[in-house]
């Protein structure tokens, strides 16, 4: 089965604190995950890319297959990072789609 | 380019009316996704085109939902007798083919029923 778990609905911390956005995936094959994110008003849009191995606007995010998890990190978190963070994983061979789980909504606080 | 393009923004309708949604992919994307939003979830997978052919359907699509995408290029999702189940929001996404690249999503459709 595939699925992708955000045990958090809800996460709220202040400016400058260290932030993580937990996600657990259960898939038999290959894993390959994103971090998507909606900011208030706008579409949702590719954060994170786990294969890119990159920091984008200080997020990281490292795949651990022992613990099947994809955690979201930031050490200090802006406003402006307030949003709805979705983790999702990509089906491998046929289209590919994507397996969202419910999201986080992260509020930054001043 | 302005991204994945989505018509209409909001689509209010009575129950048991037809409604239908188009989606503009990214133009060189030869793959479009048709996902569905309820509140508090996370996108699900609607139904999946390579170009012009369906691929695959969810079995969450019934058989009033149909979805086209003629020529390859725009698609349109439809619903035939609408029912309160259905309002939700209709996301399309676009990619390009092979390695598991990134999706490219429009900002959807808001389909409320009365």
């Amino acid at each position: 089965a595939q699925r992708v778990t955000q045990p958090e609905k809800l996460l709220s911390v202040f400016k400058g604190a260290p932030v993580e956005l937990k996600c657990n995936y259960s898939y038999s094959g290959s894993p390959e995950l994103f971090w998507y994110v909606q900011y208030s008003r706008q579409r949702l849009q590719l954060l994170l890319r786990h294969i890119s191995r990159e920091s984008i606007k200080g997020f990281t995010a490292d795949l651990n297959k022992g613990e099947t998890s994809f955690h979201l990190k930031k050490p200090f978190a802006q406003e402006e990072d307030s949003a709805m963070y979705y983790c999702a994983l990509v089906t491998q061979g046929g289209s590919e789609k994507l397996v969202f789980g419910k999201g986080t909504k992260l509020t930054v606080n001043p | 380019d302005t991204g994945v393009s989505q018509d209409p923004r909001h689509k209010i309708t009575k129950r048991g009316q037809n409604v239908t949604f188009r989606c503009d992919p990214i133009s060189e994307h030869n793959r479009l996704y048709w996902y569905r939003q309820t509140l508090g979830q996370g996108p699900e997978f609607l139904t999946y085109f390579q170009n012009e052919a369906q691929l695959e359907k969810s079995r969450l699509l019934s058989d009033r939902f149909s979805a086209e995408r003629p020529k390859g290029s725009f698609s349109t999702l439809e619903i035939q007798r609408t029912e309160q189940g259905d309002s939700a929001m209709y996301l399309c996404a676009s990619s390009l083919t092979g390695g598991r690249q990134p999706q490219h999503f429009g900002d959807g459709t808001r389909l409320s029923i009365l």
